[in-house]
């Protein structure tokens, strides 16, 4: 099965910064990747799909990219809603596994 | 819009039957479109898909390697929900239950408010 890795793990950063954020599959999975944002105490909300593309309702400091094992996601400058962790998803095939998160804190 | 509402009890003895139910509304279980997972949360193993259900012109199912001799993942077209069973659980399987709609190529997009089941004696 594809493995899905995400880089680092967790993050502190400053209102105003930009964020990245790395997943990696272990083959390719063509641009089937599909961002999740998770806030304390909810459920996760679908952030970004095919990669690149913005669910509807989304801000648009999010962004993603990538294709084939590397994908990004970016948040161009972060805010105080944005503490949640994130998680990355492939969607070309069963099983759909997740990444591990990425917990991102505002120092 | 779409919603899943999630019932089922929230502590479940360890050997025993884990059953949790997904009522949809807003869409069909029989969509020729989407498809209906269900997904666990733990800390020690994070965000695991553990199956799903669908419909394209007659119903199929997947399911994880690591449940797939414990789960049953079943259609209720007469009640327009599905259902998750999982057989011989352990207090390993103590964790957060979400019912899901899948939609290919986008994700998971419509999500239930999850129920916390827990395996104690």
């Amino acid at each position: 099965d594809i493995q899905m890795t995400q880089s680092p793990s967790s993050l502190s950063a400053s209102v105003g910064d930009r964020v990245t954020i790395t997943c990696r599959a272990s083959q390719g999975i063509s641009n089937y990747l599909t961002w999740y944002q998770q806030k304390p105490g909810k459920v996760p909300k679908l952030l970004i799909y095919t990669a690149s593309t913005l669910q509807s309702g989304v801000p648009s400091r999010f962004s993603g990219s990538g294709s084939g094992t590397d994908f990004t996601l970016t948040i161009s400058s972060l805010q105080p809603e944005d503490v949640a962790t994130y998680y990355c998803q492939k969607y070309n095939s069963v099983p759909l596994t997740f990444g591990g998160g990425t917990k991102v804190e505002i120092k | 819009q779409v919603q899943l509402q999630q019932s089922g009890p929230g502590l479940v003895k360890p050997s025993q039957t884990l059953s949790l139910t997904c009522a949809i509304s807003g869409d069909s279980v029989s969509s020729n479109t989407v498809t209906w997972n269900w997904i666990s949360q733990s800390p020690s193993r994070g965000l695991e898909w553990l199956g799903r259900t669908y419909y394209r012109s007659k119903w199929y199912n997947d399911y994880a390697v690591s449940v797939k001799s414990r789960i049953t993942i079943s259609p209720d077209t007469s009640k327009n929900q599905f259902s998750l069973q999982l057989n011989s659980v352990t207090p390993e399987d103590t964790a957060i239950y979400y019912c899901v709609r899948g939609w290919f190529p986008h994700g998971m997009d419509v999500w239930g408010q999850g129920t916390t089941v827990t395996v104690s004696s």
